[in-house]
């Protein structure tokens, strides 16, 4: 039984570039919660898709934006990139109102 | 917004030692839960206090949930260097589990052989 998987593993761009981060959850899960990790900071929400549409939003710019398919899978894109943006970004997924599981992440560098 | 603190940062102990770490809320919380994050991982659900004052152990780990629900504590009792890594509380806000996880900073834990 597969865990939350992400890719890419790494992701190297450039200031304005745009970038897309995908997400397949564990199998049996519904719901896909997405958080940006800072170097030396805890996990920051996002947003969270369940049923395909986005259900939950934290405090980040319309830049950031998702989307999530019929099997569930998840995509997170980020516009016109910063380099605060640089993170490790987790995807985490569960049944609704369910502990979640997390992926390894994608660690975006934006230079 | 709602915010969740926790301490210390930084803990550096001896293998062998106990360890406890904190975690408060500014708001009221449907739940808290707890992660480890080893070096260079992710983070890996520990454990989840869902009801006031609950208590709950797993094996060498005791996990606390406040009376008020505002507040969490995880203690470490004889640590050994497999403990190492950033230990970090999440609170579900608000009245419901609505699974909008706020996480703390973490503590990072050092242990020496």
């Amino acid at each position: 039984d597969a865990g939350v998987t992400q890719s890419p593993t790494h992701l190297i761009k450039t200031r304005g570039q745009q970038v897309t981060l995908r997400c397949s959850p564990k199998s049996g899960h519904d719901t896909v919660s997405w958080y940006q990790q800072a170097l030396g900071q805890g996990p920051q929400f996002i947003f969270q898709y369940y049923e395909e549409e986005e259900r939950q939003r934290g405090n980040f710019p319309d830049r950031f934006s998702g989307h999530q398919f019929p099997n569930y899978s998840s995509e997170l894109n980020v516009n016109a990139l910063l380099l605060g943006d640089s993170a490790l970004y987790l995807c985490a997924s569960s049944l609704i109102q369910t502990k979640q599981y997390f992926g390894p992440g994608t660690r975006l560098t934006v230079t | 917004g709602q915010q969740v603190m926790q301490i210390p940062q930084y803990q550096h102990v001896q293998e062998g030692e106990d360890f406890t770490t904190y975690c408060n809320s500014s708001t009221t919380l449907s739940n808290i839960q707890w992660y480890k994050q080893r070096p260079g991982g992710h983070p890996v659900f520990l454990i989840q206090l869902v009801k006031s004052g609950e208590v709950k152990k797993q094996k060498r780990l005791t996990f606390q949930f406040g009376e008020a629900k505002k507040n969490s504590s995880l203690h470490i009792t004889a640590t050994q260097t497999t403990d190492v890594g950033t230990y970090f509380c999440a609170g579900n806000g608000g009245s419901s589990n609505t699974g909008k996880l706020i996480f703390g900073q973490g503590t990072t834990l050092q242990v020496k052989p």
